[in-house]
């Protein structure tokens, strides 16, 4: 059974502090790695996906990485819109593209101007 | 501008009542899906549809119902077999004749609630 686990499950930050938030994953085969953002009361934004170990992706503040057990995302120099949920997701081989997503409970970031 | 519309926002359901959740999409995906949310819970997938006129149990499909007659519409029914609805529940579609995966976009969810 496909298994997602995202740690922290909340982290606070500084304005300005950055951190890490980690996503480990147990699949039989990895086809892909999906990050999200949530905000309270809307649906995930899709930021980035990951296909193989060393693969990196930017976006602004954001940097995921990710290796053969785990992915991280990086926040550098956060600022207070960045405060969001965020998910970690995994799709193993075996399953067709398009089809279903094996998703983590989440880490809540808050960061405080 | 493309996207998936959720409708209603909010809903309320009585006892013993079945009630009807609206998922439309614009962006030409052949896949959808719909999941739930529980608090301080991840995703948890109840049905999804690859193609018009087939669709796939999930995870937690059991009291739930599903259709797609057409492709840009897969409404999810909450039947009164399901004996705990009050969840945040969220539509998603990706492009599924690709050779590489692709993320799922999701819209703005619907909230149930139990009167």
């Amino acid at each position: 059974e496909d298994q997602v686990t995202q740690s922290p499950e909340a982290l606070r930050l500084q304005e300005g502090e950055s951190s890490s938030l980690n996503c480990s994953y147990t699949v039989s085969g990895l086809r892909g790695l999906f990050w999200y953002r949530q905000d309270p009361g809307k649906g995930p934004e899709f930021l980035f996906t990951l296909y193989s170990a060393g693969e990196e992706k930017e976006k602004e503040r954001l940097k995921a990485t990710l290796t053969k057990k785990e992915s991280f995302l990086h926040i550098t120099a956060p600022k207070p819109e960045d405060s969001a949920t965020y998910l970690c997701a995994v799709q193993a081989h075996g399953e067709t593209s398009g089809s279903r997503l094996t998703f983590g409970e989440g880490t809540q970031l808050t960061v405080n101007p | 501008d493309g996207g998936i519309t959720q409708s209603p926002k909010y809903l309320f359901r009585k006892e013993g009542q079945n009630v009807t959740l609206s998922c439309e999409q614009n962006l030409n995906h052949d896949a959808m899906y719909w999941y739930r949310q529980d608090p301080g819970q991840g995703l948890r997938l109840i049905y999804y549809s690859q193609i018009v006129n087939d669709f796939q149990k999930g995870d937690i499909a059991e009291g739930y119902s599903v259709s797609r007659e057409k492709k840009e519409s897969f409404p999810l029914t909450v039947t009164s077999a399901q004996k705990n609805p009050t969840a945040f529940y969220l539509c998603a579609s990706s492009n599924y004749r690709v050779p590489r995966n692709q993320p799922q976009h999701f819209g703005d969810g619907t909230r149930l609630s139990i009167l």
